[in-house]
């Protein structure tokens, strides 16, 4: 079964800093990778899709690598905000188990502080 | 369009008790997904619905739990009876169902937080 792991659980930095989160996984026959943000009490808003033949998709601030081969992803936000403060989560969907089941890591809380 | 809704926000009920969640998924959507998250266990897949069809109930915990999608627009996932380990947000989610299986995003409602005493 594939297992998304997510470091660190935490994060906290200062406004204006640019700032690296993690994403691994256990089996790389994946179809894509995607980065979603959670804000306290909302559901969650996808940031960025990584197919499994690309290495990376930007959008503004936000930059998303893919190393499919070594099961790692980063996600990379540049000059970060205190509206970036929100917990992060990855998740993989998987060749074996379906395009459409989806394996969610537990997140990283970041707080930008103003 | 106004998202995924789903209804009610909250939801509290004492233990034995019927519960149904509802669900409006974006219109046009044809996948429609039940997630379950917990501080334990995280997100977690409960079933899934192609153009109306259950597809997948393997998430699904128990016989206690129940999905339907009677039409394109509308979706319960019912636990009767409820149990305070049912305790959780509940998400609704769709996606647009493509040819590319690769290029699928996920939208998600706001969730139900259910607490069961």
């Amino acid at each position: 079964k594939q297992e998304v792991t997510q470091i660190p659980a935490a994060l906290s930095v200062p406004e204006g800093e640019n700032l690296v989160l993690n994403c691994s996984f256990t089996d790389s026959a994946i179809y894509n990778l995607q980065w979603f943000r959670q804000d306290p009490g909302k559901g969650l808003t996808s940031l960025l899709l990584i197919q499994s033949s690309q290495r990376e998709q930007t959008s503004g601030r936000l930059n998303a690598s893919l190393d499919k081969s070594s099961g790692r992803s980063t996600l990379y936000i540049a000059a970060s905000q205190p509206g970036d403060s929100a917990t992060y989560l990855c998740a993989v969907s998987g060749v074996q188990t379906g395009a459409n089941n989806l394996f969610f890591g537990t997140g990283t809380r970041l707080t930008v502080i103003p | 369009d106004a998202g995924v809704i789903q209804s009610p926000r909250h939801e509290v009920t004492e233990m034995g008790q019927e519960v149904t969640l509802r669900c409006k998924p974006i219109s046009g959507h044809d996948y429609l997904f039940w997630y379950r998250q917990t501080m334990m266990r995280g997100l977690e897949l409960l079933i899934y619905f192609n153009n109306n069809v259950p597809i997948d109930d393997s998430g699904m915990p128990e016989d206690r739990f129940s999905a339907k999608m009677p039409n394109a627009s509308f979706s319960t996932l019912k636990i009767q009876p409820s149990e305070p380990r049912d305790s959780a947000v509940y998400f609704c989610a769709s996606s647009l169902g493509t040819s590319s299986l690769a290029n699928e995003k996920l939208f998600f409602g706001s969730g139900t937080q259910l607490s069961v005493l």
